[in-house]
Protein backbone atom coordinates (compact mmCIF):
# COMPACT_ATOMS: atom_id res chain seq x y z
CA UNK A 1 0.00 0.00 0.00
CA UNK A 2 1.57 3.04 -0.91
CA UNK A 3 -0.58 5.96 0.31
CA UNK A 4 0.42 9.34 -0.89
CA UNK A 5 2.96 9.35 -3.18
CA UNK A 6 4.49 12.65 -4.41
CA UNK A 7 6.72 13.77 -7.33
CA UNK A 8 9.67 15.33 -7.85
CA UNK A 9 11.21 15.22 -4.10
CA UNK A 10 13.28 17.95 -5.33
CA UNK A 11 13.36 20.63 -8.07
CA UNK A 12 15.19 23.91 -8.99
CA UNK A 13 12.89 26.26 -11.23
CA UNK A 14 14.05 29.66 -12.68
CA UNK A 15 12.20 31.84 -12.31
CA UNK A 16 9.20 32.40 -14.82
CA UNK A 17 9.29 28.94 -15.33
CA UNK A 18 6.27 26.57 -15.06
CA UNK A 19 6.24 23.03 -13.45
CA UNK A 20 3.39 20.54 -11.87
CA UNK A 21 3.96 19.02 -8.45
CA UNK A 22 2.18 15.81 -9.03
CA UNK A 23 0.42 13.94 -5.82
CA UNK A 24 -1.37 10.68 -5.89
CA UNK A 25 -3.01 8.33 -3.91
CA UNK A 26 -4.31 4.71 -3.58
CA UNK A 27 -6.81 4.81 -0.58
CA UNK A 28 -9.52 5.38 -2.63
CA UNK A 29 -9.78 9.05 -0.22
CA UNK A 30 -12.22 11.56 -1.61
CA UNK A 31 -10.34 14.90 0.24
CA UNK A 32 -7.29 15.93 -0.90
CA UNK A 33 -5.22 18.95 -0.62
CA UNK A 34 -1.95 20.70 -1.16
CA UNK A 35 -0.10 22.49 1.84
CA UNK A 36 3.34 24.61 1.65
CA UNK A 37 5.30 24.85 4.63
CA UNK A 38 7.47 27.65 5.69
CA UNK A 39 10.00 28.43 8.81
CA UNK A 40 7.83 29.41 11.39
CA UNK A 41 4.42 29.74 9.37
CA UNK A 42 3.90 25.71 9.88
CA UNK A 43 1.51 24.31 7.13
CA UNK A 44 -0.61 26.65 4.99
CA UNK A 45 -3.54 25.43 3.05
CA UNK A 46 -3.32 26.25 -1.04
CA UNK A 47 -6.06 24.42 -2.33
CA UNK A 48 -8.22 21.50 -1.50
CA UNK A 49 -10.90 19.35 -3.43
CA UNK A 50 -13.60 17.53 -1.44
CA UNK A 51 -13.80 14.74 -4.47
CA UNK A 52 -13.31 14.50 -8.61
CA UNK A 53 -14.25 17.33 -9.96
CA UNK A 54 -14.39 19.53 -7.33
CA UNK A 55 -11.54 22.08 -5.82
CA UNK A 56 -11.66 25.17 -3.78
CA UNK A 57 -9.21 27.71 -2.73
CA UNK A 58 -7.45 27.39 0.68
CA UNK A 59 -4.97 30.18 2.83
CA UNK A 60 -3.22 31.15 0.10
CA UNK A 61 -3.91 29.74 -3.73
CA UNK A 62 -2.74 33.07 -5.75
CA UNK A 63 -0.21 31.73 -8.20
CA UNK A 64 -1.63 27.79 -8.38
CA UNK A 65 -3.94 25.97 -10.01
CA UNK A 66 -5.06 22.90 -9.56
CA UNK A 67 -7.55 19.99 -10.61
CA UNK A 68 -9.11 17.01 -10.07
CA UNK A 69 -10.32 14.23 -13.15
CA UNK A 70 -9.92 11.33 -11.05
CA UNK A 71 -9.81 10.17 -7.31
CA UNK A 72 -6.66 9.15 -7.22
CA UNK A 73 -4.80 12.52 -8.75
CA UNK A 74 -4.42 15.60 -7.60
CA UNK A 75 -1.32 18.24 -9.27
CA UNK A 76 -0.47 21.27 -8.23
CA UNK A 77 0.13 23.56 -11.17
CA UNK A 78 2.70 26.61 -10.85
CA UNK A 79 2.08 28.51 -14.02
CA UNK A 80 4.84 31.36 -13.95
CA UNK A 81 7.72 30.54 -10.76
CA UNK A 82 8.29 33.06 -8.39
CA UNK A 83 11.11 33.31 -5.46
CA UNK A 84 8.11 33.92 -3.14
CA UNK A 85 7.09 30.46 -3.61
CA UNK A 86 10.57 28.74 -2.64
CA UNK A 87 8.99 26.53 0.01
CA UNK A 88 8.36 22.68 0.69
CA UNK A 89 5.24 21.47 -1.15
CA UNK A 90 2.89 18.53 1.59
CA UNK A 91 0.20 16.29 -0.14
CA UNK A 92 -2.38 14.79 2.07
CA UNK A 93 -5.20 12.93 1.59
CA UNK A 94 -8.47 11.69 4.24
CA UNK A 95 -12.11 10.47 3.50
CA UNK A 96 -14.61 12.92 3.44
CA UNK A 97 -16.91 13.59 6.53
CA UNK A 98 -16.06 10.37 8.16
CA UNK A 99 -15.67 9.25 11.52
CA UNK A 100 -11.82 8.11 10.66
CA UNK A 101 -10.62 11.78 9.12
CA UNK A 102 -7.34 10.98 9.56
CA UNK A 103 -5.09 12.66 6.86
CA UNK A 104 -2.12 10.79 5.21
CA UNK A 105 0.68 12.87 3.93
CA UNK A 106 3.16 12.58 1.38
CA UNK A 107 7.16 13.09 1.51
CA UNK A 108 7.40 16.80 0.22
CA UNK A 109 8.56 18.04 -2.32
CA UNK A 110 11.31 20.68 -1.93
CA UNK A 111 10.95 23.50 -4.37
CA UNK A 112 13.51 26.05 -4.99
CA UNK A 113 12.67 29.12 -7.10
CA UNK A 114 16.04 31.17 -8.36
CA UNK B 1 -11.31 33.69 8.01
CA UNK B 2 -9.78 30.90 9.85
CA UNK B 3 -6.71 30.94 11.59
CA UNK B 4 -4.93 28.70 14.14
CA UNK B 5 -2.42 29.90 16.91
CA UNK B 6 -0.14 27.79 18.42
CA UNK B 7 2.38 28.56 21.59
CA UNK B 8 5.09 28.09 22.05
CA UNK B 9 6.92 28.06 18.88
CA UNK B 10 9.70 26.13 20.96
CA UNK B 11 10.04 23.86 23.94
CA UNK B 12 12.98 22.21 25.49
CA UNK B 13 12.46 19.68 28.55
CA UNK B 14 14.66 17.24 30.38
CA UNK B 15 13.64 13.36 29.63
CA UNK B 16 10.78 12.37 31.91
CA UNK B 17 9.23 15.73 32.07
CA UNK B 18 6.32 17.22 30.90
CA UNK B 19 5.51 19.15 27.82
CA UNK B 20 2.72 21.04 26.68
CA UNK B 21 1.71 22.79 23.54
CA UNK B 22 -1.59 24.67 23.36
CA UNK B 23 -3.55 25.95 20.50
CA UNK B 24 -6.53 28.53 19.85
CA UNK B 25 -9.06 28.30 17.43
CA UNK B 26 -11.03 31.07 15.75
CA UNK B 27 -14.06 29.54 13.55
CA UNK B 28 -16.57 28.19 15.69
CA UNK B 29 -17.68 25.85 13.57
CA UNK B 30 -14.68 23.80 13.80
CA UNK B 31 -15.37 20.57 15.14
CA UNK B 32 -12.36 17.87 14.54
CA UNK B 33 -8.83 18.90 15.84
CA UNK B 34 -5.96 16.60 15.39
CA UNK B 35 -2.21 16.80 16.14
CA UNK B 36 0.69 15.75 13.97
CA UNK B 37 4.48 14.94 14.62
CA UNK B 38 6.65 16.10 11.93
CA UNK B 39 10.37 14.40 11.96
CA UNK B 40 13.11 15.26 10.01
CA UNK B 41 13.02 15.26 6.13
CA UNK B 42 9.12 13.39 6.78
CA UNK B 43 5.79 14.27 6.20
CA UNK B 44 3.47 14.75 9.22
CA UNK B 45 2.21 11.75 10.71
CA UNK B 46 -1.33 12.20 13.07
CA UNK B 47 -0.53 11.05 16.51
CA UNK B 48 -4.46 12.04 18.24
CA UNK B 49 -7.39 13.47 17.53
CA UNK B 50 -9.99 15.00 19.63
CA UNK B 51 -13.55 15.61 18.26
CA UNK B 52 -16.13 18.79 19.34
CA UNK B 53 -18.35 16.25 21.44
CA UNK B 54 -15.26 15.05 23.70
CA UNK B 55 -13.25 17.44 25.94
CA UNK B 56 -10.84 14.80 26.53
CA UNK B 57 -9.04 12.05 25.17
CA UNK B 58 -5.90 9.95 25.91
CA UNK B 59 -3.08 7.22 24.71
CA UNK B 60 -0.32 6.48 26.82
CA UNK B 61 1.66 8.74 27.05
CA UNK B 62 0.20 11.52 24.90
CA UNK B 63 -3.16 13.14 26.01
CA UNK B 64 -5.60 16.38 24.19
CA UNK B 65 -7.75 18.20 26.38
CA UNK B 66 -10.68 20.48 24.81
CA UNK B 67 -12.69 23.52 25.55
CA UNK B 68 -14.99 24.62 23.28
CA UNK B 69 -16.44 27.69 25.08
CA UNK B 70 -12.72 29.00 25.05
CA UNK B 71 -11.90 27.72 21.66
CA UNK B 72 -8.83 26.11 22.97
CA UNK B 73 -7.08 22.56 23.36
CA UNK B 74 -3.84 21.44 24.25
CA UNK B 75 -1.79 18.32 23.60
CA UNK B 76 0.00 17.01 26.85
CA UNK B 77 3.06 14.94 26.62
CA UNK B 78 4.00 12.93 29.60
CA UNK B 79 7.27 10.82 30.58
CA UNK B 80 9.24 12.42 27.44
CA UNK B 81 11.46 10.44 25.85
CA UNK B 82 14.33 11.93 23.49
CA UNK B 83 12.32 9.97 20.44
CA UNK B 84 9.20 12.51 21.50
CA UNK B 85 11.72 15.25 20.10
CA UNK B 86 10.28 16.66 16.72
CA UNK B 87 8.25 19.47 15.45
CA UNK B 88 4.41 19.18 16.75
CA UNK B 89 1.41 20.91 14.61
CA UNK B 90 -1.97 21.53 15.94
CA UNK B 91 -5.26 21.82 12.91
CA UNK B 92 -8.71 22.74 13.31
CA UNK B 93 -10.71 21.29 10.68
CA UNK B 94 -14.34 23.35 9.96
CA UNK B 95 -17.46 21.91 8.63
CA UNK B 96 -18.73 24.57 7.36
CA UNK B 97 -15.40 25.43 4.86
CA UNK B 98 -14.08 21.80 5.18
CA UNK B 99 -10.65 23.40 5.41
CA UNK B 100 -7.86 22.05 7.83
CA UNK B 101 -5.91 24.76 8.86
CA UNK B 102 -2.86 24.23 11.05
CA UNK B 103 -1.41 25.68 13.47
CA UNK B 104 2.59 27.26 12.91
CA UNK B 105 4.22 24.63 14.85
CA UNK B 106 6.04 24.09 17.91
CA UNK B 107 9.59 22.24 18.04
CA UNK B 108 10.10 20.05 20.90
CA UNK B 109 13.68 18.94 22.23
CA UNK B 110 13.78 16.33 25.29
CA UNK B 111 17.09 16.67 26.59
CA UNK B 112 18.79 13.10 28.35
Amino acid sequence: NAGVTQTPKFQVLKTGQSMTLQCAQDMNHEYMSWYRQDPGMGLRLIHYSVGAGITDQGEVPNGYNVSRSTTEDFPLRLLSAAPSQTSVYFCASSYFRNMNTEAFFGQGTRLTVV
Amino acid sequence: GENVEQHPSTLSVQEGDSAVIKCTYSDSASNYFPWYKQELGKGPQLIIDIRSNVGEKKDQRIAVTLNKTAKHFSLHITETQPEDSAVYFCAALSYNTDKLIFGTGTRLQVFP
